[in-house]
Parts: structure tokens; sequence; C-alpha cells
């Protein structure tokens, strides 16, 4: 059974750099059927999509996040990870990794719906 | 982006009730949308993909129609376990976007 678990710093300062990595279990990060992805969602708001990435290191990112997000894959540990620089308060939110189906769309193969999210993770940012 | 926009925000049912969700895109999607329901400090659950596809495990109440930009979550008889905030998700590119979210309050 597919576990995906957050970890990371709950407080980050604004204008620092939030980190948090994704242990992957019960399967194997190095799978061709996904992509992995992070997702946030601010407390009592809705969710929102950060970016992807494919085993192999291919990563796409939402437009307005692009300059400050970095998602990285270490197939060694079966881990990924979030870096979100120049945070600021409204970013306070619970972070999500999870697990998407890879589709193909029109040639492109791409990350699909999440199938298996982790639990999640508050972050907050506050000084 | 893609916009999404669901309706209502906010749903008062009782059990037994038939209940609808609509979600529209700002620009055709095809058939690539998914439904996610989502309890209180929970992660959500995958309820529908590609539209009208159901999830293995999901029950059979739940279904999902539609294509472009119009797309419905339907519940045929609301159960008290249903009772949630569902979040539609287009998925035709590489940006991702949600909706805003429906709240299935009890009536």
């Amino acid at each position: 059974q597919l576990q995906l678990q957050e970890s990371g710093p709950g407080l980050v300062k604004p204008s620092e750099t939030l980190s948090l990595t994704c242990t992957v279990s019960g399967g194997s990060i190095s799978s061709s059927s996904y992509y992995w992805g992070w997702l946030r969602q601010p407390p009592g708001k809705g969710l929102e999509w950060i970016g992807n990435i494919y085993y192999s290191g291919s990563t796409y990112y939402k437009p307005s996040l692009q300059s400050r997000v970095t998602i990285s894959v270490d197939t060694s540990k079966n881990q990924f990870s979030l870096k979100l620089s120049s945070v600021t308060a409204a970013e306070t939110a619970v972070y999500y990794c999870a697990r998407h189906t890879r589709i193909n769309i029109y040639g492109l193969l791409i990350a699909g719906n999440v199938d298996n999210w982790g639990q999640g993770t508050l972050v907050t940012v506050s000084s | 982006d893609t916009q999404m926009t669901q309706s209502p925000s906010t749903l008062s049912a009782s059990v037994g009730d038939r209940v609808t969700i609509t979600c529209r895109a700002s620009q055709s999607i095809s058939s690539w949308l998914a439904w996610y329901q989502q309890k209180p400090g929970k992660a959500p659950k995958l309820l529908i993909y590609k539209a009208s596809s159901l999830e293995s495990g999901v029950p059979s109440r739940f279904s999902g129609s539609g294509f472009g930009t119009e797309f419905t979550l339907t519940i045929s008889s609301l159960q008290p376990d249903d009772f949630a905030t569902y979040y539609c998700q287009q998925y035709n590119g590489y940006f991702q976007t949600f909706g805003q979210g429906t709240k299935v309050e009890i009536k």
C-alpha cells in the first residue's frame, strides 16, 4: 500500500526558504507510470497545485511560482522535495505531497489527476 | 491558466437527496477533469477521473459527466458520510487548476 509522508519545519520566517521532503513507501518513485507533485491549501481555503516532477528529473511549475520554486527527486532514497524561496505570510498552508497519474494528452506525457495524497503538513510563515 | 468555477459554493441537503455539483472551465479541457472529496483535517480523496471514470473503491452513488467546459458530479442518494467539501481539478496540460470547492452541508 503506497504511503507518502511529508517532513520539514513547521515554522518558516518571512523572506526565507520553505523546504519539505516527501518520503514514498510501498512503491517506487522510479515507476514510469507516475508523476510526483506538491500542492497546498491555506487554512479554510481551496487547493492549489504547485508543481510536478518525473523520476527522471523533468519538472514543471505553476507559472506564478516558477521563479521561486524548485522540486527535486532522489531516487536512491525514494524521496522528492520542495523548496519555495522568499515566502510570505500568505503562503501559510497545509502542504501536501502527492502521486499523480501519468497521462498522454496530444502526444505529451504529463501529470494527470492525483491518486494518492500524503497526510499534509502545516507550514506557518511567521517571524 | 484555465480557470475552474464551481457552483454552488455551499449546498444544504438531506440524507437521501440527489445532489448535483457543477464545474465550468474557462476553456475546453476535453475530459481531463477529476473530482475529489475532502473532510476537515484530512487530505482530499479521489472520486472521479477523466470526467466520468469512478475510482476503485468509491461507492457507485457517485457519478461524473461532462465534456469540454461543463461538468457535473452527482451523488444519487446522499449518505451521512458524504457531508464534505468537493473540488474539481482540470489537468488538460502542464498546469493544473482546481475549482474553489463546494461544501455539502446537512439541511
